[in-house]
This record gives C-alpha cells, sequence and structure tokens, in this order.
C-alpha cells in the first residue's frame, strides 16, 4: 500500500536555528515526490518536485533533497515567515498523490 | 493567471441540507481534484478527473458525495444530503501533464453542518 509519513509533526526553532523535516515513503511506481507549504485557511502552495534519488532543489533558506526510501526538507537560518506547515506528498503510477500528515514548524523571533 | 477559484470560501449548513461546492480550474489544465482535509485524516482525494471524464471517485466516502465535470473550466462537488461529520474543508486542485503533473490548488471551502 502506497504510504506517506512525516516527520515531526511539530517542530519549534527559534529564528536562525536550523533543522531538517523528513519525510519517508513507500510507493508502487513514484511519480515525483512533492513538497508543498500551508498557511493557516489557505491551500497547500507547491514548493518543489523531486524525480530521482540524489536530486536536491533549493528555494531561498529552503533546500529538498531525496533517496530511495525518504526526503528531506532542510531549512537554513530559518525565520517567522517561514512558519507554516509543510506538506509531502508522492505520485504513484495510479496518477494521484498520497499526502502525508504534514509538519507544523513554528520559528520564533 | 488567477489560479484554481473556489467558491464559496465558507459554508455553514443544516443536517439534511444538500451543498453544492464550485472549482474553477486554471486555464489549460486537464486534470482535476478535489480533496478533503481534516486534523483527523489530513488530506484526502476524493475524485478526479482527466479531460473532464472522471478516473477514480474510489476516496468518495459514500453515495451522499457526487461530482461532476460539465466542461473544461468548471467542476462541483455536491453532498445530498448533508451530515454534521461532512464537516471540513474542501479543496480543489489542477494540474497539466506538460507540467509533469504538478498539482495547484484552490484556497478551499470551509464546510460546517450543524
Amino acid at each position: 500500500e502506497d504510504q506517506v509519513t512525516q516527520s515531526p509533526e511539530a517542530l519549534r526553532l527559534q529564528e536562525g536555528e536550523s533543522s531538517s523535516l523528513n519525510c519517508s515513503y513507500t510507493v508502487s511506481g513514484l511519480r515525483g515526490l512533492f513538497w508543498y507549504r500551508q498557511d493557516p485557511g489557505k491551500g497547500p502552495e507547491f514548493l518543489f518536485t523531486l524525480y530521482s534519488a540524489g536530486e536536491e532543489k533549493e528555494k531561498e533558506r529552503l533546500k529538498a533533497t531525496l533517496t530511495k526510501k525518504e526526503s528531506f526538507l532542510h531549512i537554513t537560518a530559518p525565520k517567522p515567515e517561514d512558519s507554516a506547515t509543510y506538506l509531502c506528498a508522492v505520485g504513484s503510477n495510479t496518477g494521484k498523490l498520497i499526502f502525508g500528515q504534514g509538519t507544523t514548524l513554528q520559528v520564533k523571533p | 493567471d488567477a489560479g484554481v477559484i473556489q467558491s464559496p470560501r465558507h459554508e455553514v449548513t443544516e443536517m439534511g441540507q444538500e451543498v453544492t461546492l464550485r472549482c474553477k480550474p486554471i486555464s489549460g489544465h486537464n486534470s482535476l481534484f478535489w480533496y478533503r482535509q481534516t486534523m483527523m485524516r489530513g488530506l484526502e482525494l476524493l475524485i478526479y478527473f482527466n479531460n473532464n471524464v472522471p478516473i477514480d471517485d474510489s476516496g468518495m466516502p459514500e453515495d451522499r458525495f457526487s461530482a461532476k465535470m460539465p466542461n473544461a473550466s468548471f467542476s462541483t462537488l455536491k453532498i445530498q444530503p448533508s451530515e454534521p461529520r461532512d464537516s471540513a474543508v474542501y479543496f480543489c486542485a489542477s494540474s497539466s501533464q506538460g507540467l509533469r503533473n504538478i498539482q495547484y490548488f484552490g484556497a478551499g471551502t470551509r464546510l460546517s453542518v450543524l
């Protein structure tokens, strides 16, 4: 069964304190690993997609990496505006995205 | 582009009433997805369409839920009759094969069934 598990469920950081979010997955026929950001009261906003092990993508303070079993979202020197829920999803060969439960990040000034 | 547009943003109704949620996908996208998000179950796919045709409705919880896509620029999700356990945020997303299936989400409809 296709499955996505994110950890931790919640993360509190001080501004400038770097950390990583984990996304472990099992899927039959990976068709991309997707990271989204969701702010309260809004829809998920696309951040990155990764398609093969070893691939990395960067955007401002965020960097996503991918292995055959998991993906990491590294946050370097976060700011309060990085506070949000980060969702990971895998695309399967059925054409669907399977989402994890998300990691809620709070960055305190 | 205005992005995916959903209406209404909020809906409060009484148990037993019919509820219709609406979605306008991004122009040119050929796939449309309806999701439901709750604290307990996270983001769940209900149904998706390719080129206006329903492909997979295995996530639709029961016969009270139905979805249509009469044309490439409009879709509805209907709940009849509604129940309190249907209270959730419903999202619509669209994608294009040309964009490697990246899904773009609307702002959602927050449904409260009393």
